[in-house]
């Protein structure tokens, strides 16, 4: 069982450059998320999606877009991308219909943007 | 917007026990989680607390007072491998997860 799959693991990007980072789960969950991770900020909300062909903005969704075509995938694009996006970006997914709702992460895509 | 407080960084000897405390300030409520985090990788579940008191999960316990806002997390018997960053969220009346920034916690022989 592979859980959730992001890629690419790490990426040096230029700024301005347009960049997708990819987000596959396999558990058939119905819920997915976003987030990016700074040091001494913790993880922030950039998107969500409670089913797919629905999508929300999270705590600080701007710069960013994502769409969710069907279950298993979550793309997070980057339209052009700034310094201030360098970070750690986890995608999570959990069974919203389940008792606890638990959100389960992906291995993360650590992203420099110069 | 949502106030999550912890601990920035605890140190304890192998064996012993750590106590994270975790206050929160949220728009409505509907659970708290802990989950582990080692460096570099991602982070992951390790207790959930919708009601007051505690559940005891192995080695790790988890607390909930809603009234007063507020969470620990137990850490029993430690070994090295325990050390990692813990952190502390708080599910909204919006259902979003809210962290805190993590408590790293340094186990020492």
């Amino acid at each position: 069982i592979a859980g959730i799959t992001q890629a690419p693991t790490s990426q040096i990007l230029a700024a301005g450059r347009r960049m997708t980072l990819r987000c596959t789960q396999d558990m058939r969950h119905n819920a997915m998320y976003w987030y990016r991770q700074d040091l001494g900020l913790g993880l922030r909300l950039i998107h969500y999606s409670n089913t797919a062909g629905t999508t929300g903005k999270g705590e600080v969704p701007d710069g960013y877009s994502v769409s969710r075509a069907n279950t298993d995938d979550f793309p997070l694009t980057l339209a052009s991308a700034v310094p201030s996006q360098t970070s750690v970006y986890f995608c999570a997914s959990s069974d919203s219909t389940g008792a606890t709702d638990t959100q389960y992460f992906g291995p993360g895509t650590r992203l420099t943007v110069l | 917007g949502q106030n999550i407080d912890q601990p920035t960084e605890m140190t304890a000897t192998e064996g012993a026990i750590v106590q994270i405390n975790c206050t929160y300030q949220t728009s409505g409520f509907n659970g708290l989680f802990w989950y582990q985090q080692h460096a570099g990788e991602a982070p992951t579940f390790l207790s959930y607390n919708v009601l007051d008191g505690l559940e005891e999960k192995g080695r790790f316990s988890s607390f909930l007072s809603r009234s007063k806002g507020y969470s620990y997390l137990l850490l029993k018997e430690l070994q090295m491998k325990d050390s990692a960053s813990y952190l502390c969220a708080v599910r909204d009346g919006d259902y979003k997860l809210s962290f805190g920034a993590g408590t790293t916690v340094t186990v020492r022989a």
